[in-house]
């Protein structure tokens, strides 16, 4: 059972422009949700993250939003440059769900293109 | 910065063989944790780890086990490879802060061919 769904497997846009990545959960438990950016060959780096007291929070040109009622999360990213193309994974955790802490849930990942 | 060292970025093994792979952590984060990484499945957790001799199995540990006699080191180890565990192997660690500090640090990855 996935409980956090990244449905778009790839996403292309040009440079300048807004790139919004989506993520997917079902498990209503989840309180803490990050963004992973991953280049092919490298480990994932963590960019940005929002807890669910929260509905929106901006770092830079990265801003995750969150809508607790329709279990949704997504990323946006103003404006898109070259160097963002890379896989970005969702991932939740739950300080509730598990017996300790620290165990995150990932989705798919979607991999972004921003062409020149 | 915290830093996740892995002791191989790309390794060959031939089926049958006994595998380690280790993973070095300098920010003495209590959690630790195994991914394998495979295009359209995602990061799928292997084992992890809260505590020295600690470990619990994650979603998918059938054919690996783990070992982490120190705090700051922690050890995947695939008793006898085959063609299946062909993939991309991360180890993560994370502070164990008992609020919502849950992020976790990748290690570089390490690319292992089963043939």
């Amino acid at each position: 059972d996935q409980q956090v769904k990244q449905n778009s497997p790839s996403l292309s846009v040009q440079e300048g422009r807004i790139s919004i990545l989506n993520c997917d959960y079902t498990n209503s438990m989840f309180d803490y949700f990050l963004w992973y950016k991953k280049y092919p060959a490298e480990g994932p780096t963590f960019l940005i993250s929002i807890s669910s007291i929260k509905d929106k929070n901006e770092d830079g040109r990265f801003t995750v939003f969150l809508n607790k009622s329709a279990k949704h999360l997504s990323l946006h990213i103003v404006p898109s440059q070259p160097g963002d193309s890379a896989v970005y994974f969702c991932a939740a955790s739950g300080w509730g769900i598990y017996n300790q802490g620290g165990k995150l849930i990932f989705g798919q990942g979607t991999e972004l293109s921003v062409k020149p | 910065d915290v830093k996740v060292t892995q002791s191989s970025r790309y390794l060959v093994k031939r089926t049958g063989e006994k595998v380690f792979l280790e993973c070095v952590q300098d920010m003495d984060h209590e959690n630790m944790f195994w991914y394998r990484q495979d295009p359209g499945l995602g990061l799928r957790l292997i084992y992890f780890s809260y505590d020295v001799k600690m470990k619990e199995k994650g979603d998918i540990p059938e054919g690996y086990s783990v070992s982490r006699e120190k705090k700051e080191r922690f050890s995947l180890i695939l008793e006898s490879a085959s063609t299946n565990q062909t993939s991309m192997y991360l180890c993560a660690s994370s502070f164990q802060g008992g609020t919502n500090t849950d992020t976790q640090y990748f290690g570089p990855g390490t690319r292992l061919t089963v043939l």
